[in-house]
């Protein structure tokens, strides 16, 4: 039962122009979304969050977009790096009585091509 | 303004032998989470401490896998009469309080056992 889902294991772009990552989710009762990114041999990084009452969520070159009707969000890299190349992780939590327990996407790796 | 440290970075086990994870989450830090990443595939939530008690462990396998986060010392995960399918990534995580409520995490590097 994925309730987070990444359809797209992979993606590449060329420096300079936008990445989109997407990530669907079934479960309505998830409060915040957040989006991590790791590299090679590395932990996770949290990169940017929502909560479900926004639909919009920008910091620097990163902004994530939820809707909420077709329980789907996405990430948008503008503009991409080659330091952005890494595997993006999509991932939902509880929110109020979250007990930290995060519900990840297979994650979607990213190259972006100089 | 060290991160969170997880030791050994690289474990490598025979079936049937025991494997222990240890974890020191960020200074000032009082959550502490384990995940757990197959090949191919994304994190998996195994289990949420604080200080002497275990909060959330419904993604715990029911048996073999222990987790405790002493007064004293580091967070630890503890796989006993390992297998072939225990091979994985172990990451452990913290946060403050506060941001728990979020899902906003710190993860360590991360321990990778290979069970042979």
């Amino acid at each position: 039962d994925q309730q987070v889902k990444q359809n797209s294991p992979s993606l590449s772009v060329q420096e300079g122009r936008i990445s989109i990552l997407n990530c669907d989710y079934t479960n309505s009762m998830f409060d915040y979304f957040l989006w991590y990114k790791k590299y090679p041999a590395e932990g996770p990084t949290f990169l940017i969050s929502i909560s479900s009452i926004k639909d919009k969520n920008e910091d620097g070159r990163f902004t994530v977009f939820l809707n909420k009707s077709a329980k789907h969000l996405s990430l948008h890299i503008v503009p991409s790096q080659p330091g952005d190349s890494a595997v993006y992780f999509c991932a939902a939590s509880y929110g109020s009585g979250n007990t930290g327990k995060l519900i990840f996407g297979q994650g979607t790796t990213l190259q972006v091509k100089p | 303004n060290a991160g969170v440290m997880q030791n050994p970075r690289h474990l490598v086990r025979r079936r049937g032998q025991e494997a222990r994870l240890r974890c020191s989450p960020m200074k000032g830090h009082s959550h502490v989470y384990w995940y757990r990443q197959l090949p191919e595939e994304g994190l998996k939530f195994m289990v949420y401490l604080q200080k002497e008690n275990i909060i959330d462990e419904s993604g715990m396998p029911k048996e073999r896998f222990s987790a405790e986060f002493p007064k004293e010392g580091p967070s630890i995960l503890r796989i006993q009469q390992v297998v072939r399918g225990d091979s994985a990534a172990y990451f452990c995580a913290s946060s403050p309080p506060w941001l728990a409520y979020t899902g906003e995490l710190f993860f360590g590097e991360g321990s990778r056992l290979t069970v042979l």
